[in-house]
């Protein structure tokens, strides 16, 4: 079964570092983007950014550029989120995603950052 | 920017009645990048529609999706029960690579 496992929900404090993982599986790991997605509690959903597992090729979206950081290990099929500092504005559920057919085909079950003092 | 206007906000109908949903780019998408999902309350976004008209794997054919440059449209011919949700357009553009999503249609029971 194709699949993307995310590791579980954080609560975390303002300041503080995070990384989340979303864990492929099913497939060929290394061929398909793999992007993440935002979603603030109560709204819609905004692409972040972009990686290629083949080669750590990156796109960020402005709007997320120098705020968080992509990555990949490609022995683990995981892909990796992270934030240097979080700040309040950066609770949100976050999910993973493998694109597909000029589409996120996969989606996986996503990750509740919730940052609070 | 591409921005992707979708309507109307909300959309109140009854099960079994036809449920047509509008998604406008500012301006004109690849079809190849045009896509729907659907997103149920606790759940991730599940992709319905790709390449504007082709159902993703077991999706109904009660789910069709159509048009072309500016103008898409998701068409449910009779809404089940379970298809009560909120409904979300997408667009990739290249150079650089990124994706545009609406801000989403919320079909609710009447």
């Amino acid at each position: 079964e194709v699949q993307l496992v995310q590791s579980g929900a954080e609560v975390k404090k303002p300041g503080e570092s995070l990384k989340i993982s979303c864990k492929g599986s099913g497939y060929s790991f290394t061929t398909y983007w793999i992007d993440w997605v935002r979603q603030m509690p109560g709204k819609g959903l905004e692409w972040m950014g972009t990686i290629y597992p083949g080669d750590s090729d990156i796109t960020y979206s402005p709007s997320f550029q120098g705020q968080v950081t992509i990555s990949v290990d490609k022995a683990l099929t995981t892909a990796y989120l992270q934030w240097s500092s979080l700040k309040a504005s950066d609770t949100a559920m976050y999910y993973c995603v493998r694109e597909r057919l000029g589409a996120f085909d996969i989606w996986g079950q996503g990750t509740m950052v919730t940052v609070s003092s | 920017e591409i921005v992707l206007t979708q309507s109307p906000g909300t959309l109140s109908l009854s099960p079994g009645e036809r449920a047509t949903l509008s998604c406008r780019a500012s301006q004109s998408v690849s079809s190849t990048y045009l896509a729907w999902y659907q997103q149920k309350p606790g759940q991730a976004p599940r992709l319905l529609i790709y390449g504007a008209s082709s159902r993703a794997t077991g999706i109904p054919d009660r789910f069709s999706g159509s048009g072309s440059g500016t103008d898409f449209t998701l068409t449910i011919s009779r809404l089940e029960p379970e298809d009560f949700a909120v409904y979300y357009c997408q667009q990739y553009g290249s150079s650089p690579r990124r994706w545009t999503f609406g801000q989403g249609t919320k079909v609710e029971i009447k």
